[in-house]
C-alpha cells in the first residue's frame, strides 16, 4: 500500500526556534513537495524536489529550507520559527508531473 | 499566472440530495485537472483526475465531473450525497506543478 508518512502530527514550538519536518515515502517516488495549508487559501507549494539534493522554490518558500539528501526523504526547515508559521504542513509525493499525488497525514505545526 | 478558483467556501446539502461542487480554472493551452478530497485530520486523497478524453470523468465514492473548456469549468457532482462524504474538496490544475483552489467544505445534514 502506497504511503507517505510525517514524523509528528502536533508539534508545539517557541519563537525563533529552529524547526525539522520530515517526510518519508515508500514508493520510490522521484518528486516530493511541501504545501502549507490555511483556511480560504488552499494549498500553497513551499518547495519541490525532483531528484536527491534538487530542490526547486514554490510559491511561498521565504522563511523555509529543505533537504533531499536520500530518494525516500524530503525535510522541510523552519530556521528561525515565526507566529505566522503556524499551519497544517502538508508533504506530497509523485512518481512523475502529472501522475497522483500522495499525500501524508499532515504536521499541524503551531509556533507560540 | 495560472489559478484555480472554487466558488463556494462552505455548502450544505441534505442527506441523499445531489451536490454540485464548482471548479474554475484560467484557460491555457494544456489542461489537467483533478479533485481531492480531505477528511478530517487527514490527507489529501484523489477523487479523479482529466488528463485527456472524455470530458465526463467518474472517480471514487460515486463523484464525477465534467470538463468544460468553453467555460473553463471542472465541476464536480455526486447524484446522492451521504454523511460520509462531509469532506472538504479541493480542485487542482497541473501547469509546471500543481495549483490548488482554496477548498470547499461540504457539509452533509441528516
Amino acid at each position: 500500500d502506497v504511503k507517505v508518512t510525517q514524523s509528528s502530527r502536533y508539534l508545539v514550538k517557541r519563537t525563533g526556534e529552529k524547526v525539522f519536518l520530515e517526510c518519508v515515502q515508500d514508493m520510490d517516488h522521484e518528486n516530493m513537495f511541501w504545501y502549507r495549508q490555511d483556511p480560504g487559501l488552499g494549498l500553497r507549494l513551499i518547495y519541490f524536489s525532483y531528484d536527491v539534493k534538487m530542490k526547486e522554490k514554490g510559491d511561498i518558500p521565504e522563511g523555509y529550507s529543505v533537504s533531499r539528501e536520500k530518494k525516500e526523504r524530503f525535510s522541510l526547515i523552519l530556521e528561525s520559527a515565526s507566529t505566522n508559521q503556524t499551519s497544517m504542513y502538508l508533504c506530497a509525493s509523485t512518481p512523475g508531473g502529472l501522475g497522483e499525488q500522495y499525500f501524508g497525514p499532515g504536521t499541524r505545526l503551531t509556533v507560540t | 499566472a495560472q489559478s484555480v478558483t472554487q466558488l463556494d467556501s462552505q455548502v450544505p446539502v441534505f442527506e441523499e440530495a445531489p451536490v454540485e461542487l464548482r471548479c474554475n480554472y484560467s484557460s491555457s493551452v494544456s489542461v489537467y485537472l483533478f479533485w481531492y478530497v480531505q477528511y478530517p485530520n487527514q490527507g489529501l486523497q484523489l477523487l479523479l483526475k482529466y488528463l485527456s478524453g472524455s470530458t465526463l470523468v467518474k472517480g471514487i465514492n460515486g463523484f464525477e465531473a465534467e470538463f468544460n473548456k468553453s467555460q473553463t469549468s471542472f465541476h464536480l457532482r455526486k447524484p446522492s450525497v451521504h454523511i460520509s462524504d462531509t469532506a472538504e474538496y479541493f480542485c487542482a490544475r497541473w501547469f509546471q506543478n500543481f495549483v490548488f483552489g482554496p477548498g470547499t467544505r461540504l457539509s452533509v445534514l441528516p
